[in-house]
């Protein structure tokens, strides 16, 4: 069936540092993959998508490219500030009917000042 | 543009009670999801409408849990009788249909937390 690993977290990192939150992926067919947000007391919200192979997602200075060969779309950003202390989830969808998506465990992320 | 609302925010309830949720969903979105989200893991799907017909309730534990959506617009979720195990945070959400443009306007709610004690 298709599934989402996520690192294991939390991750804790100061201001400015490199962040990358690695994801892979089984899936039938080719899914399309996303990177969603959770804010402290938020709902979720989509941070970035790609859809086919070797598309680069990109919002608020974050990347993801989707690499089929290796079955990983990681998250990165250069410089983390204390507003992207968040939980983030990878996730994907496949089939072209229901648009279901299925998520990996996700990843708590705090930056320190 | 009005979000995915959900109501109630928090509920408490003892095991082998009964609980319902609530979703509106975006003006205009045909397609309705319900996820469970238990603490520490990813939302799951539970089940999915499109209007008001179900397209995926393959994860929906049928024996306690039921939803509907009538008149395909407002949502309702209801666990009966409810287990520990069933403590989470129950996530609406909605697109605008089916295809590529759905996951552009994949919106979720802010939830509804149950805790069963």
């Amino acid at each position: 069936g298709n599934s989402v690993t996520q690192m294991e977290g939390p991750v804790t990192l100061s201001e400015e540092a490199f962040l990358t939150i690695n994801c892979t992926y089984t899936a039938t067919g080719y899914p399309s993959l996303f990177w969603y947000v959770q804010y402290p007391g938020e709902g979720l919200q989509l941070l970035l998508k790609a859809t086919k192979a070797d598309d680069k997602g990109s919002n608020k200075g974050f990347e993801a490219t989707y690499r089929k060969e290796t079955t990983s779309f990681h998250l990165e950003k250069g410089s983390v500030q204390v507003s992207d202390s968040a939980v983030y989830f990878c996730a994907l969808s496949t089939g072209k009917g229901a648009q279901k998506l299925v998520f990996g465990q996700g990843t708590r992320l705090t930056i320190n000042p | 543009e009005a979000g995915v609302a959900q109501s109630p925010r928090y509920k408490i309830i003892e095991k082998r009670q009964s609980v319902a949720f609530w979703c509106n969903p975006i003006s205009g979105h045909a397609t309705l999801y319900w996820y469970q989200q238990i603490l520490g893991q990813g939302p799951k799907l539970l089940i999915q409408f499109q209007n008001n017909g179900v397209v995926d309730d393959s994860q929906l534990p049928k024996d306690r849990f039921s939803a509907e959506r009538l008149k395909g617009v407002d949502s309702t979720l209801k666990i009966q009788p409810a287990k520990l195990e069933d403590s989470a945070v129950y996530l609406c959400a909605s697109s605008i249909g089916t295809g590529g443009r759905a996951i552009s306007g994949y919106t979720f709610g802010s939830g509804t937390r149950l805790t069963v004690v």
